[in-house]
């Protein structure tokens, strides 16, 4: 089956800093990704589509400053916290569309905790 | 938007019992699906039913759909204590690439 790497699995870091996730599709190619957040306990909450090539389409109330996406080729979507604040702590995880363009393969995840 | 709710929140069960869980979403749709989720990780895809399907099996999993009342049910039989995760049903959003996912079914399978 489709397999999505995403990486790191956990961060830790402080307020005002930058944090990248990367995902990645490692044996499909991937021209829609999907960044979810999900909060304990509550089910997952689409954040943004990113799209190979252009720019991501962002969800009503999420901020496309504070949560860059870039998917500049067909196997990486990466997504970047600017300035991360306490706040931002969550589980972010990544799916990709896979090859018959109906199923949703997922990373891992990412525990982001910032101090 | 939340489209799909799963009923119940919380299930705990026997190893070895069935366990069914239900999602009732909103809008129309051209499949359903049923994702599980381990504490921590990321989701797997179970099942995916067709908006012209009624029941669909795959090995211990079986899915009903009734697009007249706009509701799924995700039947687990005989049950491991693997089985232990959270289950959540998405829909394509009225035919959308995007998933909406509802908020989910906590298992507990008690050896």
């Amino acid at each position: 089956g489709a397999v999505v790497s995403q990486h790191p699995s956990r961060v830790i870091c402080k307020s005002g800093t930058s944090v990248k996730i990367e995902c990645r599709s490692l044996d499909f190619q991937a021209t829609t990704m999907f960044w979810y957040r999900q909060f304990p306990k509550q089910s997952l909450m689409l954040m943004a589509t990113s799209n190979e090539g252009s720019k991501a389409t962002y969800e009503q109330g999420v901020e496309k400053d504070k949560f860059l996406i870039n998917h500049a080729s067909l196997t990486l979507s990466t997504l970047t916290v600017t300035s991360a604040h306490p706040e931002d702590s969550s589980f972010y995880i990544c799916s990709a569309l896979g090859p018959q363009n109906e199923k949703l393969f997922f990373g891992s995840g990412t525990q982001l905790s910032v101090l | 938007s939340q489209q799909g709710e799963e009923d119940p929140q919380a299930l705990s069960i026997q190893e070895g019992e069935n366990a069914t869980m239900n999602c009732s979403y909103k809008t129309s749709i051209n499949n359903l699906q049923w994702y599980r989720q381990n504490s921590g990780r990321g989701l797997v895809h179970l099942i995916l039913i067709r908006s012209n399907e009624r029941e669909k099996h795959s090995g211990r999993l079986r899915v009903t759909l009734d697009t007249s009342k706009k509701s799924s049910s995700l039947l687990i039989t005989a049950s491991r204590a693997a089985d232990t995760a959270s289950y959540f049903c998405a829909t394509d959003d009225g035919g959308s690439e995007k998933l909406v996912f509802g908020k989910g079914t906590k298992l507990t399978v008690n050896p």
